[in-house]
């Protein structure tokens, strides 16, 4: 069993749609949670980034992180064509010592005109 | 701030050759990290350097892989000999140092490594 499983997708929904991704995961240790965008042919870019569980919006982005359930979603509202990439979760136990990231898949996300 | 440069972007090898990637992390990221992503597969960590320090290499598949990071500036991974199931994407990552706000990893554009 992976340790942190996302549904690679793809996902393509219309220009202005409220899009929702999710990850689970199995170890409960881990405490910092993180988003990031890749476009084709980049490297992934920080989104959001959370500590244990709860709600951190910015902008049109909220992540929320739900550690009974080993959960973490992330919501974009009004979604535009250039939020078109792929979006991958991603956790680790210790941040601010350089924890290792344990990545999901990834999920393609499309956004249509 | 200039961002991670990695280069080759892209490298076609035969079966057998031998291959350096380089990484130039950010200007006084101690932190210096190799991922890889294998086609249809989640990006999975390799090793870790704080400056020239290995501080966790717990993810390198063999001892095909050799991960150096000279002076604790730019950092080179070698794989010798190549096999066809090396081939991916890899990436590379600096964060600065522990006890500074770290808000997340700057990622590379990544080096495409195909293996035939």
């Amino acid at each position: 069993q992976k340790e942190v499983e996302q549904d690679p997708g793809p996902l393509s929904v219309p220009e202005g749609a409220i899009v929702s991704l999710n990850c689970t995961y199995s170890n409960s240790a881990f405490q910092y949670f993180m988003w990031y965008r890749q476009y084709s042919r980049k490297g992934p870019e920080l989104l959001m980034y959370t500590y244990s569980s709860g709600n951190k919006e910015d902008g049109r982005f909220t992540a929320q992180v739900d550690k009974s359930s080993k959960y973490i979603s992330l919501f974009i509202r009004d979604s535009q064509p250039s939020d078109s990439a792929t979006y991958l979760c991603a956790m680790t136990l210790i941040y601010n010592q350089g924890g290792k990231l344990i990545f999901g898949q990834g999920t393609e996300l499309s956004v249509k005109p | 701030e200039a961002g991670v440069t990695q280069f080759p972007s892209h490298s076609v090898i035969e079966k057998g050759q031998t291959v350096t990637l380089r990484c130039d992390p950010i200007s006084g990221h101690d932190n210096l990290y190799w991922y890889r992503r294998v086609m249809g597969k989640e990006i999975k960590f390799l090793l870790h350097f704080v400056k020239e320090s290995k501080q966790d290499e717990s993810g390198m598949p063999n001892n095909r892989f050799l991960a150096e990071r000279t002076g604790g500036t730019y950092s080179t991974l070698k794989v010798q000999p190549a096999e066809l199931e090396d081939s991916g994407v890899y990436f590379c990552a600096s964060s600065p140092g522990t006890g500074r706000i770290n808000y997340g990893y700057t990622f590379g554009s990544g080096t495409r490594l195909t293996v035939v």
